[in-house]
């Protein structure tokens, strides 16, 4: 099992441009997690899907940030216009249900928008 | 008051020795409980579930006092390679799913 893939590993932008985050997860888990984690806020989780729809987006930032998942192998993050606050890991994960499993997590992609 | 609180550490402590975190919740209605490790600059990585019997891994022990509100982890004869933060992990399953992850807490394990 190759695990929650996620690209790229390291992005560095410039203020204003688009930033598009890759995961694919696990085969047959049904939730998709989109998390950031800097030093001052920790893991914080931006989305969840269940069977590539959207449950909650409460946590996602503001209007410049969107997801989606067009289907079971694949979810995109999208940042526009990116801003130097945005810097930070973004980690996907997957996971079988939300209660009694553990999550899998990418290795993150670490963005860094100066 | 942070929906789950860990004392952020470090702990020190030479290889070998004993160590226990703890990690208090607010919600009574968290549901599952979960230990992760995040060595620096890596993604979370499961370490075990904690049931409400407590379990035991290996050197590793978690435990769950529902009454109190807090999981516990304890290492046996640390390694240098337990060197980690140690995330606590709560799901709250009613008034909406939730999963809150601890800020976590940093081991360094010494020769």
């Amino acid at each position: 099992d190759a695990g929650v893939i996620q690209s790229p590993r390291h992005e560095v932008t410039e203020m204003g441009q688009e930033v598009t985050l890759r995961c694919k997860p696990i085969s047959g888990h049904d939730y998709l997690f989109w998390y950031r984690q800097t030093m001052m806020r920790g893991l914080e989780l931006l989305i969840y899907f269940n069977n590539n729809v959207p449950i909650d987006d409460s946590g996602m930032p503001e209007d410049r940030f969107s997801a989606k998942m067009p289907n079971a192998s694949f979810s995109t993050l999208k940042i526009q216009p990116s801003e130097p606050r945005d810097s930070a890991v973004y980690f996907c994960a997957s996971s079988l249900d939300t209660s009694n499993y553990g999550y899998t997590f990418g290795s993150g992609t670490r963005l860094t928008v100066v | 008051r942070k929906e789950v609180e860990q004392d952020p550490g470090p702990f020190n402590v030479p290889e070998g020795a004993t160590v226990a975190f703890n990690c208090t919740y607010s919600n009574s209605a968290s549901q599952s409980f979960f230990w992760y490790r995040q060595d620096c600059r890596k993604e979370p990585k499961l370490l075990m579930s904690v049931y409400s019997s407590g379990n035991e891994d290996g050197r590793f022990t978690a435990q769950l006092n529902r009454a109190s509100q807090y999981i516990s982890l304890l290492i046996r004869d640390s390694k240098l390679s337990d060197s980690a933060t140690y995330l606590c992990v709560v799901n709250r399953g009613t008034g909406g799913f939730k999963t809150i992850f601890g800020a976590g807490t940093r081991l360094f394990v010494k020769a």
